[in-house]
């Protein structure tokens, strides 16, 4: 199986503040990789597809790039309903896996 | 708008069974992939498997494999995951999810429809 890592696990931030998350894959997944938000009580939600394409409905100050083994997911400007969990997925081989998540909280 | 609705809270024994549903509204069921994906308590998210119902065809994470069977009802556009062997660590909520596959001439399977969850609890 294609494994996935996230950095940070965690990281605290303030309104207003720009969030890098770095996800990356055991190897070369192209561009198939997929960012999601979970809150607690709630479903996951998919963000970004094929690494920088915006799910539609979710705000621009969400941004993906990356391609081949490493990814990243940018939140700029945070605002106070960003803060969550959030994992990247690789959709490339058969068998799909997550990373393990990098949660974001208010500083 | 696509809905994904799935069966009730489930309380189970060690080493029995359960039977989780996912009905689908609002799209075309047998055209998209249903994945399941669960999430222990201070876990992270874990795919297990999925189903293509329009080619009724399967395919399971290796930690799962075994122990987990996926399912489709195209007549009802309904879902199912059964696990077996209960363990303790089992205990999660279970999530169906419909798996987009492609977008124009990229694969990317993300996961854009997520059921309510269903919570499994494994006890004696």
């Amino acid at each position: 199986d294609i494994q996935m890592t996230q950095s940070p696990s965690s990281l605290s931030a303030s309104i207003g503040d720009t969030v890098t998350i770095t996800c990356r894959a055991s190897q070369s997944i192209s561009s198939h990789l997929n960012w999601y938000q979970h809150k607690p009580g709630k479903a996951p939600k998919v963000l970004i597809y094929a690494a920088s394409t915006l799910e539609g409905g979710v705000p621009s100050r969400f941004s993906g790039s990356g391609s081949g083994t490493d990814f990243t997911l940018t939140i700029s400007s945070l605002q106070p309903e960003d803060f969550a969990t959030y994992y990247c997925q690789q959709g490339y081989s058969s068998s799909f896996t997550f990373g393990p998540g990098t949660k974001v909280d208010i500083k | 708008q696509v809905l994904l609705v799935q069966s009730g809270a489930e309380v189970k024994r060690p080493g029995s069974s359960v039977k989780v549903s996912c009905k689908a509204s609002g799209g075309t069921f047998s055209s998209y992939g249903i994945t399941w994906v669960r999430q222990a308590p201070g876990q992270g998210l874990e795919w297990m498997g999925g189903i293509v119902p329009f080619l009724d065809a399967s395919n399971y994470a290796q930690k799962f494999q075994g122990r987990v069977t996926i399912t489709a009802d195209k007549s009802t556009n309904t879902a199912y995951m059964d696990l077996t062997s209960l363990r303790s660590e089992d205990t999660a909520i279970y999530y169906c999810a419909r798996d987009h596959g492609c977008h124009g001439g990229s694969c990317p399977h993300d996961f854009d429809y997520w059921g309510q969850g269903t919570l499994v609890t494994v006890s004696s």
